[in-house]
């Protein structure tokens, strides 16, 4: 298992475009997460998913953003109309059930919106 | 929500100097990871660790649950070390992971 793959690494997008990222977690882990991180700040929540449900939505995940796990195993995360302020580093990680099993983090994706 | 809190923000080594990290949480966790995060990004896991000592090589993590703090310890620092090191913790029912903002380490030569 080559662990959490993410992709693109690096997106430059116009203001006003939509953007869709990618990733392949872990193939055993049934849990997965996105993570937004700006700069100078820790990784904050976005959402997560179990097999393919998405269980809990931050506040932080305005309508613009969209995220699905179709049949449980890779996630998209799409951004429309993208804006300045989400320029960020998205940051995908998976896990098991389990409070006890730690989180794995893929290398993440580096959105500029210009 | 829980609100986790790492000290010093910024810390400055000598090559093969020792240090420690602090990471206080407010409130009983479930679980407690360190992750260093290399300048590409990359967040690596170190430790998880929601009570007691582990060790890995240079590296130690001491998470004293009632009393609601870990400490990371770095023995032997090499220039490799530096980077931003993360504590995150995993509430209750939660299951999503609460980091503090990071503790810049740069090791100099």
């Amino acid at each position: 298992d080559t662990g959490v793959s993410q992709n693109p690494r690096h997106k430059i997008t116009k203001r006003g475009q939509n953007v869709t990222f990618r990733c392949d977690p872990i193939s055993e882990h049934n849990r997965l997460y996105w993570y937004r991180q700006t700069l100078g700040q820790g990784p904050e929540f976005l959402t997560y998913f179990q097999n393919e449900a998405q269980l809990e939505k931050s506040r932080l995940l305005s309508d613009r953003f969209s995220a699905e796990r179709p049949k449980g195993s890779f996630s998209t995360l799409e951004i429309q109309r993208t804006e300045q302020g989400d320029s960020a580093m998205y940051l995908c990680a998976s896990s098991l059930t389990g409070s006890y099993y730690g989180y794995t983090f893929g290398s993440g994706t580096r959105l500029t919106v210009v | 929500g829980i609100q986790v809190e790492q000290s010093p923000p910024d810390l400055i080594l000598q090559e093969g100097a020792n240090s420690t990290l602090r990471c206080n949480f407010s409130d009983s966790v479930n679980n407690l990871q360190w992750f260093h995060q290399n300048p590409w990004g990359q967040l690596i896991n170190l430790f998880y660790i929601p009570s007691g000592t582990k060790q890995n090589g240079r590296l130690s993590a001491t998470t004293v649950a009632t009393e609601r703090y870990s400490l990371l310890y770095i023995s032997s620092s090499q220039t490799t070390d530096s980077g931003v090191y993360f504590c995150a913790v995993l509430t209750g029912a939660n299951s999503k992971l609460t980091f503090g903002k990071g503790i810049t380490l740069s090791v100099r030569p």
